[in-house]
């Protein structure tokens, strides 16, 4: 069965430091995978996707994620972190590019808190 | 704003009550899906249409559960002899094209079911 796992529901780091957020997938197939940021009283919006091009995938606002299949997990990054980045973020699985398969898969959200 | 809309924002009702709520999608994009997210989840998907076609339903949708998309453009969701259970945040996304593209969210519709 297809499924995300975010191996932390909080983290927290300090201002200026990096973040990582973690996300392992299991999939019969290379899948498309996503990470949304749901900020509070806000729609969720798309930080980046992987859709099986470069497996180093640059998004909004300063944030990256790489694709490792031998890990078989898709982490999110950035260098510096800033108040704003404060909300919740999901890991995401899709059916590969190419698919007409629509339905997306969300984790259960990682809950990023940035101490001043 | 040519965005996903949501109407209404919040809904309180009480249980055994009908609720109907309305998705607005991104006018070019023929995918309108429904995902409902209650307090520490991520979005569980509910179903999803192409066009005016509804392609998939969750099982988490009972008989309870009727989505629409008459003409589709706009899309319904209603809930009929609402439950405890039923309250959550319910959220409408739209795509353009096939496959497991970018969804577009609405604000969702936050349902109170007292």
């Amino acid at each position: 069965a297809q499924s995300v796992t975010q191996l932390d529901s909080h983290v927290s780091v300090s201002e200026g430091t990096p973040v990582l957020l973690r996300c392992n997938y299991s999939s019969s197939y290379s899948p498309s995978l996503f990470w949304y940021v749901q900020h509070p009283n806000k729609g969720l919006q798309l930080l980046l996707k992987y859709t099986s091009a470069a497996t180093l995938v640059k998004g909004i606002n300063g944030f990256e994620a790489e694709f490792k299949k031998s890990e078989t997990s898709f982490h999110l990054t950035k260098p510096s972190a800033h108040m704003s980045d404060a909300a919740e973020y999901f890991c995401v699985w899709g059916a590969p590019m190419g698919s007409s398969a629509s339905k997306i898969i969300f984790g259960s959200g990682t809950r990023l808190s940035i101490r001043p | 704003d040519t965005g996903v809309s949501q109407d209404p924002r919040h809904k309180i009702t009480k249980r055994g009550q009908n609720v109907t709520f309305r998705c607005d999608p991104i006018s070019e994009h023929n995918r309108l899906y429904w995902y409902r997210q209650t307090l520490g989840q991520g979005p569980e998907f509910l179903t999803y249409f192409q066009n005016e076609a509804q392609l998939e339903k969750s099982r988490l949708l009972s008989d309870r559960f009727s989505a629409e998309r008459p003409k589709g453009s706009f899309s319904t969701l209603e809930i009929q002899r609402t439950e405890q259970g039923d309250s959550a945040m319910y959220l409408c996304a739209s795509s353009l094209g096939v496959g497991a593209g970018e969804q577009y969210f609405g604000p969702g519709t936050r349902l109170t079911v007292t």
